[in-house]
C-alpha cells in the first residue's frame, strides 16, 4: 500500500521564478492538503482540495495556488518566487473529512 | 491563531513519563498529534473528536477537555525512540461540517537519552 509520494525532493529556484510540486495521496485517499513548514516551526496550511475543488484556504497570498486531478493527485504552484519561500513543502492526504492526515516526505524548496 | 504548546522543550531518560500540553483561544472541534524526526515528515498518532474524549496507543494516549479548549499528550516509560518533535495541530468547529483545516503549534522537543 503506497503511501503519499511528492516530488522533486529537492528544489532550488531563483526569486521570481516559478515552481510546481506535485503530490500523490495514499491510496484511498481524497483529499489533499498543502503545508508551508519553515525551520523549527510548525507546518502552516495552505489549502486543501476535495473533489478537485479548492474548499479551505489559509493565510497564503494569491500566489499560491493549486490543482486536484481526477485521480486525486494534486499540483502546488507558486509564482514570482520570494526568499521568504523557502521551506519545505508538506502535502497530507486523507479520506474526506475524517480528520487523520497522512504526511509525504516534503519537497524542500530553496529561494535564492 | 496558532495553539501554543508547553513545554517547548524537554529531555527525559528511558523509562520516565511526560506530558505535553496544547491551548487554543478558541473553539475546538478536533484536536491532532503528531510526532516529527528531524528531516523526515509528520506521522499521525491520533486525532481526538470528542470534549473529554482520550484515546490511546501503546504507550502513548491523549486527553481532550473541550470546555478548557486544551488537549493533554501523556507519554508514559518513554522509549528512545519516542524521540522528536510533537506537534498538536486544532480545527475549529466550523470545520465540522468537512473540509478540516487544521493550524499546527510551534512544537515541543522532546529528547530521550539511555
Amino acid at each position: 500500500d503506497a503511501g503519499v509520494t511528492q516530488s522533486p525532493t529537492h528544489l532550488i529556484k531563483t526569486r521570481g521564478q516559478q515552481v510546481t510540486l506535485r503530490c500523490s495521496p495514499k491510496s484511498g485517499h481524497d483529499t489533499v492538503s498543502w503545508y508551508q513548514q519553515a525551520l523549527g516551526q510548525g507546518p502552516q496550511f495552505i489549502f486543501q482540495y476535495y473533489e478537485e475543488e479548492e474548499r479551505q484556504r489559509g493565510n497564503f497570498p494569491d500566489r499560491f495556488s493549486g490543482h486536484q486531478f481526477p485521480n486525486y493527485s494534486s499540483e502546488l504552484n507558486v509564482n514570482a518566487l520570494l526568499l521568504g519561500d523557502s521551506a519545505l513543502y508538506l502535502c497530507a492526504s486523507s479520506l474526506g473529512w475524517g480528520g487523520e492526515q497522512y504526511f509525504g516526505p516534503g519537497t524542500r524548496l530553496t529561494v535564492t | 491563531q496558532q495553539p501554543v504548546q508547553s513545554p517547548q522543550a524537554v529531555i527525559l531518560r528511558e523509562g520516565e513519563d511526560a506530558v505535553i500540553n496544547c491551548s487554543s483561544s478558541k473553539a475546538l472541534y478536533s484536536v491532532h498529534w503528531y510526532r516529527q524526526k528531524h528531516g523526515e515528515a509528520p506521522v499521525f498518532l491520533m486525532i481526538l473528536l470528542k470534549g473529554g474524549e482520550q484515546k490511546g496507543h501503546d504507550k502513548i494516549s491523549a486527553s481532550f477537555n473541550e470546555k478548557k479548549q486544551q488537549s493533554s499528550l501523556y507519554l508514559t516509560a518513554s522509549q528512545l525512540s519516542y524521540s522528536g518533535t510533537y506537534f498538536c495541530g486544532t480545527a475549529p468547529p466550523e470545520n465540522s461540517g468537512g473540509y478540516q483545516k487544521v493550524t499546527f503549534g510551534t512544537g515541543t522537543k522532546l529528547q530521550v537519552i539511555p
